[in-house]
């Protein structure tokens, strides 16, 4: 099975641009959750979505991030524009709660870097 | 806001030493989970607890979900250079219905051969 599709791997550009990160969640699952990863704030989580709807974006760091869900397999992560701050690696993680509370299962991560 | 406060932050220990490191909260979990992070990697799952007291393994490994549903350990036995990483603890409440989690400082662990 498939699991967390994230893409790109790596992202390097300039301060003021437009950066897009795009997840696929595992096929089923009905929660989706932004992360980000850095050596000072350990894993952030930023955002997450429940049936396609978001339900707290209090991690979002400012105005600059935006996240969409417009179908149940598939979310954007936006900033723009970009600032060398925000590098870090993002993860975007799937999970079906349910009744018992399933596990969050990750993506590899998306690599980005701000010049 | 919530936190978890997971120790120790770092260890670095000799080829077939066991491990141990855990996770206390001031709040109260109806699950536990440990996270491995290998490096360019996402977080993988090791193992998850679904009961207050619950003691489970797989392999080399082996966790705990405390009694007062605040605190979790796990433990590696006879740790191998392959087990480095980053260890992470996490706690979600079933009420929450969203399988949101939160999530321990991580501990990284690195193993000398």
């Amino acid at each position: 099975d498939a699991g967390v599709i994230q893409s790109p791997r790596h992202e390097v550009t300039e301060m003021g641009q437009e950066v897009t990160l795009r997840c696929k969640p595992i096929s089923g699952h009905n929660s989706l959750f932004w992360y980000r990863q850095t050596m000072m704030r350990g894993l952030e989580l930023l955002i997450y979505f429940n049936n396609n709807v978001p339900i707290d974006d209090s991690g979002m760091p400012e105005d600059r991030f935006s996240a969409k869900m417009p179908n149940a397999s598939f979310s954007t992560l936006k900033i723009q524009p970009s600032e060398p701050r925000d590098s870090a690696v993002y993860f975007c993680a799937s999970s079906y709660p349910g009744f018992d509370n399933q596990p969050q299962h990750f993506g590899d991560g998306t690599r980005l870097s701000i010049l | 806001g919530q936190q978890l406060n997971q120790s120790p932050q770092s260890m670095f220990i000799q080829e077939g030493e066991d491990v141990s490191m855990n996770c206390t909260s001031s709040s109260i979990f109806n699950t536990w989970l440990w996270y491995k992070q290998d490096p360019g990697e996402g977080p993988v799952l090791l193992i998850a607890l679904y009961k207050a007291g619950e003691l489970t393994s797989n392999g080399r490994l082996t966790a705990q979900f405390g009694i007062t549903r605040k605190d979790s350990f796990l433990n590696i036995s006879a740790s191998i250079p392959s087990d480095v990483g980053i260890y992470f603890c996490a706690g979600g409440r079933v009420s929450s219905n969203t399988g949101k989690l939160i999530f321990g400082q991580g501990t990284t662990l690195q193993v000398k051969p």
